[in-house]
């Protein structure tokens, strides 16, 4: 089946600096990625849909200039968060479409920032 | 290696009838059950989630029951509706996060 790929899987990082997550489809294109949200025992929220050679769509009350999403390629999106903070740690997660597999969740990038 | 699996992925229910939907585990390090309902060309929405202390949780038609000897979550739905027809995915939780492959839901009318 398909699988996404999202990397890293751990990140701890100085309050201030800016993040990088990766997520890759590995075995199909994925033109549509979605970048989500995951707090402690809540349920996951939707950011952003990332189209590639496009930008991406934001959901109301996430801000664009502090989640940067990049889809460069068909099988790559990036979701950079800039100048983080300590109530940006979360679990970050992302997942695409493919059409014979469904829908694909990448393991999730948990996010700590001290 | 997939850790968590959902087998079935697809199922068809008479309206009106029980629909459960079935997730398999191995971590028995997870603490935290999720299930999401998927619509096309939408993304997933919470649905119902249990705690590893607990064995049952109930929310009106919904209802998740874990089983953690057997390592095995399942999700009712009395009465299906055609509005439930949708892919189902369940999630487990500890240090990271593992969704199943879904299952798709069909309520006949």
């Amino acid at each position: 089946g398909a699988v996404v790929s999202q990397h890293p899987s751990r990140v701890i990082c100085k309050s201030g600096t800016s993040v990088k997550i990766e997520c890759r489809s590995l075995d199909f294109q994925a033109t549509t990625m979605f970048w989500y949200r995951q707090f402690p025992k809540q349920s996951l929220m939707l950011m952003a849909t990332s189209n590639e050679g496009s930008k991406a769509t934001y959901e109301q009350g996430v801000e664009k200039d502090k989640f940067l999403i990049n889809h460069a390629s068909l099988t790559l999106s990036t979701l950079t968060v800039t100048s983080a903070h300590p109530e940006d740690s979360s679990f970050y997660i992302c997942s695409a479409e493919e059409g014979n597999y469904g829908y694909t969740f990448g393991s999730g990038t948990r996010l700590t920032v001290v | 290696d997939q850790q968590v699996k959902q087998n079935s992925p697809s199922l068809s229910v008479q309206e009106g009838r029980i629909s459960i939907l079935n997730c398999d585990y191995t971590n028995s390090m997870f603490d935290y059950f999720l299930w999401y309902k998927k619509y096309p060309a939408e993304g997933p929405t919470f649905l119902i989630s249990i705690s590893s202390i607990k064995d049952k949780n109930e929310d009106g038609r919904f209802t998740v029951f874990l089983n953690k000897s057997a390592k095995h979550l399942s999700l009712h739905i009395v009465p299906s509706q055609p509005g439930d027809s949708a892919v189902y995915f369940c999630a487990a939780t500890g240090n990271q996060f593992y969704f199943g492959t879904g299952t798709s839901l069909t309520v006949i009318p």
